[in-house]
């Protein structure tokens, strides 16, 4: 079946520092999958941070950018200087049909002023 | 903005008991989605749905049943509820490649 691997369960980082949180996929469809950000931030709800539906091209949003690399299945997310209020929970997530999203762990960011 | 509301926002239930948790969305989207939240495991896939009447299994739907009677409404339902279904349980609404989420409810089943 499809999965979407994140390997740092928490990532801590000094504020104005850069920032990777690492995204893994696989998947069993022919067709190549879309590919998500979510974030939870402190007290509110799961929300869309970026989307890229295009193998080969790059999302951005809010100062962060993931770029969907299909040779290494991969979809990273970075930012090049972190805030405070940068601190949240990011998930990863793929959908192959358009009906079902699956989801990463989750990545604790902890950005420290 | 898209709006989802689950119902009840905490629960407790005894084990054994009937749990129903209750979804309700006004964005007039297709699909409809119930997650669970854990440590260690990030938001897994229970039921989903693709329009009224029609339910699809996730990747954890033992212990689990889904309903959906019409576009606004999509409920989960604990049949016979057990401790390890005490979690997090997060509805969603999609169209397209976009997914708008309730704010969970925590079910603690003792």
């Amino acid at each position: 079946g499809d999965s979407v691997t994140q390997t740092e369960g928490q990532v801590t980082v000094s504020e104005s520092k850069s920032l990777i949180i690492n995204c893994t996929y696989s998947t069993t469809s022919i067709a190549y999958p879309n590919l998500f950000w979510y974030v939870r931030y402190p007290g509110e709800g799961l929300q869309l941070l970026l989307k890229v539906i295009t193998a080969g091209q790059k999302g951005s949003s809010r100062g962060f950018e993931a770029t969907y690399n299909k040779e290494t299945t991969s979809f990273h997310l970075q930012k090049a200087s972190v805030q405070e209020s940068d601190s949240a929970v990011y998930y990863c997530a793929l959908d192959t049909n358009a009906y079902k999203v699956i989801f990463g762990k989750g990545t604790h960011l902890h950005v420290l002023p | 903005e898209a709006a989802v509301t689950q119902s009840p926002r905490n629960k407790v239930a005894v084990t054994g008991g009937k749990v129903t948790l209750s979804c309700n969305q006004t964005n007039n989207h297709n699909n409809m989605y119930w997650y669970r939240q854990d440590t260690g495991h990030g938001l897994r896939l229970i039921h989903y749905s693709y329009g009224a009447g029609s339910t699809e299994k996730g990747d954890i739907p033992d212990g689990y049943k889904a309903s959906r009677p019409s576009q606004e409404n999509f409920s989960l339902i604990l049949e016979l509820a057990t401790p390890s279904q005490t979690s997090v349980y997060f509805c969603a609404s999609g169209a397209g490649q976009r997914l708008f989420f309730g704010h969970g409810t925590k079910l603690s089943v003792l």
